[in-house]
């Protein structure tokens, strides 16, 4: 079982289209954070959100965190052909006192010029 | 700074062939991770380690095993490699905290034939 849900699994737009991508889970997070991955290159960290409601804006893309703290979007405004790759969203699972980073299977978006 | 480094980048393994996948980070980090990476798919958790002498089990830990003699080194082994094990594999390290960035090594793209 997923603990973190992401729809939709795949995504092909136009360039100049908007977009949301979802991370659902019913587990409660103390924060999600969402990875960008290229192809053929490792995750790298687009934002960390913390606090339930809250909304952090990176250039063009939304982020916001569920006020419950079990899900987040990303949106993506006027999207563009180097915004291609695979979003994940992630979050930490405790386990005693260590934890664990899990992540979502992620949406694969493609952008078409 | 390096960051975390992963070698090799590329290998083809016999089945039955045993094989380790090293990592290190230089960036002092207690928190390492070792995912997996299907085609098209999200990050699935290995094993992962809160620091040196401790390491423990995550999603898919049938058929690695993993030591973490040093904060720096963390080394995947594959004992008996099988064609389920093709994969690509890929480390991260993290600060202490819930919240904090995990860095990702550039992936370790393994075949099993």
């Amino acid at each position: 079982t997923q603990l973190l849900e992401q729809s939709p699994q795949f995504l092909s737009i136009q360039e100049g289209e908007n977009l949301t991508v979802y991370c659902n889970s019913s587990s409660v997070f103390s924060s999600l954070q969402w990875y960008r991955q290229e192809p053929g290159e490792g995750p790298v960290l687009l934002v960390t959100v913390v606090t339930g409601g809250e909304v952090k804006k990176l250039k063009r893309l939304t982020f916001q965190f569920g006020d419950a703290r079990k899900d987040s979007s990303l949106h993506i405004t006027a999207a563009q052909p180097g915004d291609t790759g695979l979003y994940l969203c992630a979050g930490a699972v405790s386990g005693g006192s260590n934890y664990k980073l899990t992540f979502g299977k992620g949406t694969l978006l493609t952008v078409n010029p | 700074n390096a960051g975390v480094t992963q070698t090799p980048k590329f290998r083809i393994l016999k089945i039955g062939q045993s094989m380790t996948l090293q990592c290190t980070q230089d960036m002092n980090h207690n928190y390492m991770y070792w995912y997996r990476q299907d085609p098209g798919m999200g990050l699935k958790l290995i094993y992962y380690s809160v620091g040196a002498g401790i390491t423990d089990k995550g999603e898919v830990p049938n058929g690695y095993n993993v030591s973490r003699s040093t904060t720096e080194d963390f080394p995947l082994r594959l004992e008996l490699a099988a064609p389920s094990q093709t994969s690509v594999y890929f480390c991260a390290s993290k600060r202490d905290g819930l919240n904090t960035e995990a860095f990702f090594g550039q992936g370790t793209r393994l075949t099993v034939v």
